[in-house]
């Protein structure tokens, strides 16, 4: 079965201080992979989207990135209004048209 | 744009009861989805339309759920009876052209089952 997995669950950083999530995917065949932001009480903001591996997306100071068997979103220098979930979810091949999302990394962001 | 509009925003009944969630996407998108989000599974596709027609269904748990798209500006998702284990937050999602890309969900719908 085609798996999306997320790490780490939660992430706690201070103000400026940088990281990267990581999504990793089975590798049984990738069509597409996109991220999402999510605020507490609200439904999941698309953010980017990879095809093919060495893809990089960048907006403000989220960059993501993509290989054969996973994909990162760098935060730098984050800022509190960063605090979010972030969804990763794959377009598998052979799964007609649905996404299967991983179940997200909780980030927040300290002064 | 007014965005995906999802209603009620909370929803709590008890074990048995029926229970009816409303989905209105925006405005000439063609498809539309509806998921369902718990802290165990993550966000988990129940079923989505095209241009009004279920395309996939797989994901509903079972007949005592229901969805429908009478016309392209609404959808319902139907429990009945409903259960405790129902308990999740159910998103409503559209998208123009593609199922798969840049999906815009609504707020969802607090739903609980005593």
């Amino acid at each position: 079965e085609d798996q999306v997995t997320q790490s780490p669950e939660a992430l706690r950083l201070q103000e400026g201080e940088s990281s990267s999530l990581n999504c990793s995917y089975t590798v049984s065949g990738l069509r597409g992979l996109f991220w999402y932001r999510q605020d507490p009480g609200k439904g999941p903001e698309f953010l980017f989207t990879l095809y093919s591996a060495g893809e990089e997306k960048e907006k403000e100071r989220l960059k993501a990135t993509l290989t054969k068997k996973e994909s990162f979103l760098h935060i730098t220098a984050p800022k509190p209004e960063d605090s979010a979930t972030y969804l990763c979810a794959v377009h598998f091949t052979g799964t007609a048209s649905k996404l299967t999302f991983g179940t997200g990394t909780r980030l927040q962001v300290t002064l | 744009d007014a965005g995906v509009i999802q209603s009620p925003r909370h929803e709590v009944t008890e074990m048995g009861q029926e229970v009816t969630l409303r989905c209105k996407p925006i405005s000439g998108h063609d498809y539309l989805f509806w998921y369902r989000q718990t802290m165990m599974r993550g966000l988990e596709l129940l079923i989505y339309f095209n241009n009004n027609v279920p395309i996939d269904d797989s994901g509903m748990p079972e007949d005592r759920f229901s969805a429908k798209m009478p016309n392209a500006s609404f959808s319902t998702l139907k429990i009945q009876p409903s259960e405790p284990r129902d308990s999740a937050v159910y998103f409503c999602a559209s998208s123009f052209g593609t199922p798969t890309e840049k999906l815009f969900f609504g707020s969802g719908t607090q739903l609980s089952v005593l």
